[in-house]
């Protein structure tokens, strides 16, 4: 069965600095990759998505996130986080055949001082 | 624009006491419909989804039941709850079943927070 592991739990950074929260999965075949984020008080909505084509995914406020599928991974990035990104992101994975198989990660929670 | 609601926020059953979760979708017709599940420490887990009325997949053996008793609405249940059921409760949406182009996602309700006692 596909997994996933965000190996971060808990991340402290003070504003400016760069962020990255690793991702890797365990899959064989064709997957789409998906970082979700849940802002306090606020629903879970997707931050980014990598379908097919460049691996270098760019999302909203200024994330990014590449696929690397010889590694397995989908680290997401942003080089210079602000307080407003404090927030807890969800790595997730599916194959090509169906959200019913969307894997999710533990969660990284992210807090940003300022 | 399509909203998804989901209720209560927060819940406090006892051991053995029934429950019943509800989540709408208003704005689209014929969601797929999933119920998700985050237990303290633990990514999120698919516990049902469904693709049309009356059509419930579980990928998971568990306590709980679902119910799609209206093209909108998705109803999680369970006649008596167990000390491991609780947790964060999860409904969301998605138009098709597969995320068949890049604007394909899931959509996520608010959640509510279970614990049971």
């Amino acid at each position: 069965a596909q997994s996933v592991s965000q190996h971060n739990h808990h991340v402290i950074l003070s504003e400016a600095a760069s962020l990255e929260l690793g991702c890797n999965y365990s899959y064989g075949g064709t997957v789409n990759l998906f970082w979700y984020v849940q802002y306090p008080g606020q629903h879970l909505q997707l931050l980014l998505k990598y379908f097919s084509g460049d691996p270098l995914v760019k999302g909203i406020k200024g994330f990014e996130a590449e696929f690397i599928k010889s590694k397995f991974s989908f680290n997401l990035r942003k080089p210079s986080v602000q307080w407003s990104d404090t927030a807890e992101y969800f790595c997730a994975v599916t194959p090509y055949t169906g959200f019913q198989k969307l894997v999710f990660g533990t969660g990284t929670r992210l807090l940003v001082s300022p | 624009s399509q909203t998804i609601h989901q209720w209560p926020a927060t819940l406090v059953q006892p051991v053995g006491s029934p429950l019943s979760l509800e989540c709408t979708v208003e704005g689209t017709s014929n969601p797929n419909l999933y119920w998700y599940r985050q237990a303290a420490g633990r990514g999120l887990q698919l516990l049902f989804y469904s693709v049309g009325i009356g059509q419930i997949s579980s990928e998971v053996p568990q306590n709980l039941s679902a119910s799609r008793p209206q093209d909108r609405q998705f109803i999680l249940s369970s006649k008596k709850l167990l000390l491991s059921d609780s947790g964060f409760y999860l409904c969301a949406w998605s138009g098709y079943a597969t995320p068949r182009d890049t604007n394909e996602k899931l959509f996520f309700g608010s959640g509510t927070q279970l614990s049971v006692l």
